[in-house]
C-alpha cells in the first residue's frame, strides 16, 4: 500500500522568506509525486510533479520541490513567499503499476500562513 | 480550454435520501476520476474510468455508492440512502490519454459539497 506523511499541520514563515512544506512518502517501486493547492471552497490546482530525471522539479508560481529517493521525501519549497501562497497543500503519491496505480493517494495537507 | 466542471456545488438533503452529482471533464480526456475529501484530510481515492469503464474501485465505494460514466464523457456519482457520514466534498478529476514514458496530470473540479442533516 502506498502512502504519503506530511508532518506539519501548519506553516507559518514571513513574506519574502523562503518557504517549506514538508512531504515523505511510501511506496512499492518508483514513485510518481505531485504537488496540488487548494484555495478555501476550491478543488485542487496542479502545482508540479516528479516522474523520472532530474530531482529538482520545478512548478507553477515560482514552487518547486526537490525529490530525494533516500529520504523518500519529496519537500516543496519557494524562494520567496508571498501573501496570496496562503493556502492548503497537498502531497500526493501514485504508484508506478500494480492495483491501485491509478489512484493518487494524498497526505492530509499543510496549512500553509504567510504572515505580511 | 474549459477545466473540470462538477455540479452541484453544494448539496443539502436529508438523511436517507438519494442524491446524484456531475462531473463534465476536460475535453478530449478520456479518465475519470472521483474523489471524497472530508474536513481536515485529503482527498481519498474512490472509483476510475477509463473511457465508459469502471477499472478500479476503493473499499470506500459502499454499495450504497455508484458511480457511470456511459457514454466516456460526462460521469454521475450516485448515493443512496444518505448518512450523515457521507458528509464531504465530492471532487472529480480528469487526465488525458496515457503515453507511454510518461505520466499524466489529474486535473481537479471545483467539486460538490454534501451536507446530510
Amino acid at each position: 500500500a502506498q502512502s504519503v506523511a506530511q508532518p506539519e499541520d501548519q506553516v507559518n514563515v514571513a513574506e519574502g522568506n523562503p518557504l517549506t512544506v514538508k512531504c515523505t512518502y511510501s511506496v512499492s517501486g518508483n514513485p510518481y509525486l505531485f504537488w496540488y493547492v487548494q484555495y478555501p471552497n476550491r478543488g485542487l490546482q496542479f502545482l508540479l510533479k516528479y516522474i523520472t530525471g532530474d530531482n529538482l522539479v520545478k512548478g507553477s508560481y515560482g514552487f518547486e520541490a526537490e525529490f530525494n529517493k533516500s529520504q523518500t521525501s519529496f519537500h516543496l519549497k519557494k524562494p520567496s513567499a508571498l501573501v496570496s501562497d496562503s493556502a492548503l497543500y497537498f502531497c500526493a503519491v501514485r504508484g508506478l503499476s500494480g492495483a491501485g496505480s491509478y489512484q493518487l493517494t494524498f497526505g492530509k495537507g499543510t496549512k500553509l500562513s504567510v504572515i505580511p | 480550454d474549459t477545466g473540470v466542471s462538477q455540479d452541484p456545488r453544494h448539496k443539502i438533503t436529508k438523511r436517507g435520501q438519494n442524491v446524484t452529482f456531475r462531473c463534465d471533464p476536460i475535453s478530449e480526456h478520456n479518465r475519470l476520476y472521483w474523489y471524497r475529501q472530508t474536513l481536515g484530510q485529503g482527498p481519498e481515492f474512490l472509483t476510475y474510468f477509463q473511457n465508459e469503464a469502471q477499472l478500479e474501485k476503493s473499499r470506500l465505494l459502499s454499495d450504497r455508492f455508484s458511480a457511470e460514466r456511459p457514454k466516456g464523457s460526462f460521469s454521475t456519482l450516485e448515493i443512496q440512502r444518505t448518512e450523515q457520514g457521507d458528509s464531504a466534498m465530492y471532487l472529480c478529476a480528469s487526465s488525458p490519454p496515457l503515453v507511454e514514458g510518461l505520466t499524466d496530470t489529474q486535473y481537479f473540479g471545483p467539486g460538490t459539497r454534501l451536507t446530510v442533516l
